[in-house]
C-alpha cells in the first residue's frame, strides 16, 4: 500500500536555527498538508497546499513557516528561526481529494526537539 | 472557534467488552467525519469514515447525528490490540483541512 514518508524521524536543533522537514506524499495525490502535535495535546492543522501554492493556513503558520514542493515529489516545511515552543511532532498528510469521504493519509512524523 | 470535543478517558475495559466513544463538533456546516486511531507517539491512522446513515466495519460501528452534531464509535468484542487513542476528526474549510479532537484513550486489559 502506498505510504507518505517523512524524514528525518527525529531532528534536534538549537533555538534560532532553521530546520527543514521533508515529506514524500503518495504519488498520485494532489492535496498536501502539514499538521503538528505538541506532546500531550491534539493534532493541529498548519497548512494546506495545492497546485503549487498554499490554499489555507492556520494562525499557527506565521511568517516563520514556509512550505515548498521543489521537485514534484518532495513537500517541505521550513521553520526559519526555531523557538522552544516549536518542539512537537510534525505530520505530513496527502489526499487525492479535498472533499467528501476521501481520507488524508499521514506520514509517521518528524519529532522536532528545540534546545 | 471550530472545535471537536471528546471525553479524554481513559476507558479501561476487559477483553471482549463493548465500548462506546462519543464526540461533538461545533460547526454545523461540516461535511465529512472520520475516526482515526493513534498509538503512542505514532501518526494518526484512519480507522473509518463516518457516513450519514451509519456504517460498520467488522467490530467497529460509527454513527452520525447531524441534528445534534454528534458522532459515535462502538467497538465490540474488544481486543488487546485495540488499546490506543481514538481521534474524532471533522473535515473543515474549502481545502479540506482536518480538525481533530483531543482523543479518547482506550486500554483493553486481559
Amino acid at each position: 500500500e502506498p505510504e507518505v514518508t517523512q524524514t528525518p524521524s527525529h531532528q534536534v536543533t538549537q533555538m534560532g536555527q532553521e530546520v527543514i522537514l521533508r515529506c514524500v506524499p503518495i504519488s498520485n495525490h494532489l492535496y498536501f498538508y502539514w499538521y503538528r502535535q505538541i506532546l500531550g495535546q491534539k493534532v493541529e492543522f498548519l497548512v494546506s497546499f495545492y497546485n503549487n501554492e498554499i490554499s489555507e493556513k492556520s494562525e499557527i503558520f506565521d511568517d516563520q513557516f514556509s512550505v515548498e514542493r521543489p521537485d514534484g515529489s518532495n513537500f517541505t516545511l521550513k521553520i526559519r528561526s526555531t523557538k522552544l515552543e516549536d518542539s512537537a511532532m510534525y505530520f505530513c498528510a496527502s489526499a487525492d481529494d479535498r472533499a467528501g469521504n476521501q481520507p488524508q493519509h499521514f506520514g509517521d512524523g518528524t519529532r522536532l526537539s528545540i534546545l | 472557534r471550530k472545535e471537536v470535543e471528546q471525553d479524554p478517558g481513559p476507558f479501561n475495559v476487559p477483553e471482549g467488552a463493548t465500548v462506546a466513544f462519543n464526540c461533538t463538533y461545533s460547526n454545523s456546516a461540516s461535511q465529512s467525519f472520520f475516526w482515526y486511531r493513534q498509538d503512542c507517539r505514532k501518526e494518526p491512522k484512519l480507522l473509518m469514515s463516518v457516513y450519514s446513515s451509519g456504517n460498520e466495519d467488522g467490530r467497529f460501528t460509527a454513527q452520525l447525528n447531524r441534528a445534534s452534531q454528534y458522532i459515535s464509535l462502538l467497538i465490540r468484542d474488544s481486543k488487546l490490540s485495540d488499546s490506543a487513542t481514538y481521534l474524532c476528526v471533522v473535515r473543515e474549510g474549502s481545502q479540506g483541512n482536518l480538525i481533530f479532537g483531543k482523543g479518547t484513550k482506550l486500554s483493553v486489559k486481559p
